[in-house]
């Protein structure tokens, strides 16, 4: 079973900023099948990233997913008032099943 | 557009069962799975299981094998989540998610439905 570790847990940063979250998988995966997910307080998660890179519809330039193997990044360019919130990355695994990361919080500093 | 509604909170006693509820707003899911995703208070998102209504085959994760089970209906418009044997640890809010099996990805999440285990 796949594990996926993010990191750090929580990253203080000003708006303007920008924002690099880590997501480590525990044995090399396809970068097909990880994406990434906001959420914000009381709301549902919102899709972000699909297949390491590729930016869901309606979502802003400033969100970038990268990485390959056991290793994923998302990265916010400048951060703006309504990106703090936290992010999950996860992966789509066989059986089929479905993996999340333990969340990073992008709180304001 | 297409929403996914799900049913209101729900309050249970621990050892009963609880069956929520997702409905597509706009036809039927078509040729997409729904999984359902717990959250905790104040943790993160923790999958269950998904079904692909077409062919009603569902698939759960090792940790609710025997207590969940996940079905649809009403002409593939909707589908439930029914977790039996209920403990206070299962206090959470429950979201059903569509997959995109394209995008190995959830593109679509109901609003989530509280469900408390409580004496």
């Amino acid at each position: 079973e796949i594990v996926l570790t993010q990191s750090p847990g929580t990253l203080s940063l000003s708006p303007g900023e920008r924002a690099t979250l880590s997501c480590r998988a525990s044995q090399s995966v396809s970068s097909t099948y990880l994406a990434w997910y906001q959420q914000k307080p009381g709301q549902a998660p919102r899709l972000l990233i699909y297949g390491a890179s590729s930016r869901a519809t309606g979502i802003p330039e400033r969100f970038s997913g990268s990485g390959s193997g056991t290793d994923f990044t998302l990265t916010i360019s400048r951060l703006e008032p309504e990106d703090f919130a936290v992010y999950y990355c996860q992966h789509f695994g066989t059986s089929p099943t479905w993996t999340f990361g333990q969340g990073t919080k992008v709180e304001i500093k | 557009q297409v929403q996914l509604v799900q049913s209101g909170a729900e309050v249970k006693k621990p050892g009963s069962s609880v069956k929520v509820s997702c409905r597509s707003s706009g036809g039927t899911f078509n040729n997409y799975a729904i999984s359902w995703v717990r959250q905790a208070p104040g943790q993160g998102l923790e999958w269950m299981g998904g079904i692909i209504p077409i062919f009603g085959i569902a698939n759960y994760a090792q940790k609710f094998q025997g207590r969940v089970t996940i079905t649809t209906g009403d002409s593939r418009r909707s589908s439930y989540m029914d977790l039996s044997s209920l403990r206070s640890e299962d206090t959470a809010v429950y979201y059903c998610a569509r997959e995109d099996r394209h995008l190995a990805a959830f593109d679509m999440w109901g609003q989530g439905t509280m469900v408390t285990v409580s004496s």
